[in-house]
């Protein structure tokens, strides 16, 4: 079956830091990959995307790393600030059953504590 | 100026009750979505619609019943409520349902069955 997780639950840092959030993904077949934002009271926010023919993309202080070989997404973000504090997910575009449309399948989400 | 808007935004109701959530986006996307969120935070698609059609509907009890009654618009209605439909309920929508379209979600329905 389709499953997209992540390794860590939650993870603290220091305001100015670098984070990292890795996912591990299971379908070798997926290749699109997006990782959204959760603020507390909303809804996901896309933050970056990847296609499974780049093996990097950077983006405004945020940096996604896929390796297809181990089936692994990573997310960085440079000089973490207080705002950054967020449920972040992985997620893949999986088709849906018989083909046609795609469908979003999330991972696991992974709590964000950025300290002051 | 809300992309995505959903109401209530918490509703809180008696086992066996029926109730509706209502969505609509005014960013002229073809296509919506429902997703659940339980209190681990695990998020799952439900139902999508492109164009007031049903494309997918992922092993959702039948007492969620989706319904659109225009492309801007997707309502969720729940006969017989039980327990464990107590969750957060995201509307979102895309330009349509190829693979690189960005979904935008709405802020949520917190759904309490008690």
């Amino acid at each position: 079956g389709e499953s997209v997780g992540l390794h860590l639950p939650t993870l603290s840092v220091q305001e100015g830091d670098n984070s990292i959030i890795n996912c591990a993904y299971s379908n070798s077949a997926s290749d699109y990959f997006i990782w959204y934002k959760q603020e507390s009271g909303k809804g996901p926010q896309f933050i970056i995307d990847i296609r499974s023919n780049m093996d990097k993309r950077q983006g405004q202080r945020v940096t996604v790393l896929l390796n297809k070989t181990v089936k692994h997404l990573s997310l960085q973000i440079a000089a973490t600030q207080p705002g950054d504090s967020a449920v972040y997910f992985c997620a893949e575009k999986s088709r849906y059953r018989w083909g046609g449309s795609e469908k979003l399948v999330f991972g696991k989400g992974m709590k964000l504590t950025v300290n002051p | 100026d809300t992309a995505v808007s959903q109401t209530p935004k918490y509703l809180v109701t008696q086992m066996g009750n029926d109730k509706s959530i209502k969505c609509e986006q005014n960013l002229g996307h073809d296509t919506m979505y429902w997703y659940k969120q339980d209190s681990k935070k695990f998020l799952k698609i439900m139902f999508s619609y492109n164009n007031k059609e049903l494309i997918i509907n992922e092993t959702v009890p039948n007492r969620f019943s989706p319904k659109s009654p225009d492309k801007a618009h997707l309502n969720l209605h729940i006969n017989s409520l039980e327990l464990g439909d107590s969750a957060v309920y995201f509307c979102a929508s895309s330009r349509g349902t190829s693979e690189y379209n960005e979904q935008f979600f709405g802020p949520g329905t917190r759904l309490t069955v008690l």
